[in-house]
């Protein structure tokens, strides 16, 4: 099985723009789940869809949002961009959520000038 | 804020030796997860350890999980220079929902 594929890997966008990210999860897992690391914060969550539906979301402004596809595919996106939006972007999934372990992606790292 | 808290943050050791990490977390769990990741990569997932549970082994790993102390640790044995990463516990997710918490790390260097 094709494990969480994450595009793209890196991403350099200025202050103002928008940015859109992609995520495929594992075949089957209908779980997704978005955080963003930084050195100062950790791992942060953002949100989690599930059948295409956000089923929690983190403390993050709504600058940041995303959807989930019929095909378990997501995004995310994040309009307005901060200089404090420089982090690395990890998307994980689960066959169903509910703490069972998630599979990561290797990430979107994406810098902001 | 972080549900969970690693301790110690960064832990140099020889290979061969054995390494402990630790975590604490502040509400009740119904799991607690460990998991980790090498520099540039996502998380791998490593152990589940239910809150009924005490201790659990997997390989080279024995996870222990306290509850009354909401605590927990991590002893990965006989350490490789390939066991060097950030390592992380996770709560959360109880209740169908996926809101996990993860704490800062511990980041471990296996010196060969």
């Amino acid at each position: 099985k094709a494990g969480v594929t994450q595009t793209p890997r890196y991403l350099i966008k200025t202050r103002g723009q928008q940015v859109t990210l992609s995520c495929s999860p594992i075949s089957g897992h209908r779980s997704v789940s978005w955080y963003q690391q930084t050195p100062g914060q950790g791992l942060q969550f953002l949100f989690e869809y599930f059948s295409e539906t956000q089923r929690n979301k983190g403390n993050f402004p709504g600058r940041f949002s995303g959807r989930q596809f019929s095909n378990s595919r997501s995004e995310m996106n994040v309009s307005t961009l901060e200089l404090g939006d420089s982090a690395l972007y990890l998307c994980a999934s689960s066959p169903l959520g509910g703490g069972q372990p998630q599979h990561f992606g290797d990430g979107t790292r994406l810098s902001i000038l | 804020s972080q549900q969970g808290e690693e301790d110690p943050q960064a832990l140099s050791i020889q290979e061969g030796e054995n390494a402990t990490m630790n975590c604490s977390y502040k509400t009740s769990i119904n799991n607690l997860q460990w998991y980790r990741q090498n520099s540039g990569r996502g998380l791998v997932h490593l152990i589940l350890i239910r809150s009924n549970e005490r201790e659990k082994h997997s390989g080279r790993l024995r996870v222990t999980l306290d509850t009354s102390k909401k605590s927990s640790s991590l002893l990965i044995t006989a350490s490789r220079a390939a066991d060097t990463a950030s390592y992380f516990c996770a709560t959360g997710g109880s209740g169908g929902y996926q809101k996990v918490t993860f704490g800062i790390g511990t980041k471990l260097q296996v010196i060969p």
